[in-house]
């Protein structure tokens, strides 16, 4: 199974800072790799696939971006609407796997 | 606007069964692809199963294989899964999900099966 490792595990920032959270494959995957976001007590949001892709109507204060085992997510600058576990996954091979998470919180 | 709605959820005893299903609207349903990707409290989210959009093709995560069915009804813009041999580590929200443009393109709100005696 392809491993995907998510740092870091959690972070607190203030409103209006960048943040970056990065994701590494085990193996390559190319740029098979989706972000999610997730609100508490709600269900995943697609935010960016294909790597560096923004879903239509998320804000433009989130990219990704990278290739082959090294990927970063980021948010330009931080809202307290933000508040979330954010999930990279890949889609290159089965099993579908996700990191761990990282739980953003507003300071 | 893309809405799935999972049902059938509850507590069930270990060593039993369940039947989830996914409502699917706002889409053509038949030309989609559809994934159930678990969430045990409070953590991280797992893939469980995959199926085609004439469900001619599936896979299942090592977890689910021998215990859960994935099988979809076109016709009824209807996604299911079906669980049995349930266990307490099975505990989670379930939640269906559309794929395109990413695997897990859209998701239902999730429906929560708990595992327990």
């Amino acid at each position: 199974d392809i491993q995907m490792t998510q740092s870091p595990s959690s972070l607190s920032a203030s409103v209006g800072d960048k943040v970056t959270i990065t994701c590494q494959a085990s193996q390559d995957i190319s740029t098979c790799l989706n972000w999610y976001q997730q609100k508490p007590g709600k269900a995943p949001n697609l935010l960016i696939y294909a790597a560096s892709n923004v879903q239509p109507g998320v804000p433009s204060r989130f990219s990704g971006g990278g290739s082959g085992t090294d990927f970063t997510f980021t948010i330009s600058s931080l809202q307290p609407e933000d508040l979330a576990t954010y999930y990279c996954q890949q889609c290159e091979d089965l099993p579908y796997t996700f990191g761990q998470g990282t739980k953003l919180e507003i300071k | 606007e893309v809405q799935l709605v999972e049902s059938g959820g509850g507590l069930v005893q270990p060593g039993g069964s369940l039947r989830l299903s996914c409502a699917a609207s706002g889409f053509t349903f038949s030309s989609y692809e559809m994934n159930w990707v678990r969430q045990a409290p409070v953590k991280g989210l797992e893939w469980l199963s995959y199926i085609s959009s004439s469900g001619s093709t599936i896979y299942y995560a090592e977890f689910a294989k021998g215990r859960f069915t994935i099988s979809r009804d076109n016709a009824k813009n209807a996604l299911y899964l079906q669980m049995s041999g349930l266990r307490a580590e099975d505990t989670a929200v379930y939640y269906c999900a559309k794929v395109g443009p990413a695997t897990f393109g859209s998701w239902g709100q999730g429906t929560l099966v708990t595992v327990s005696s």
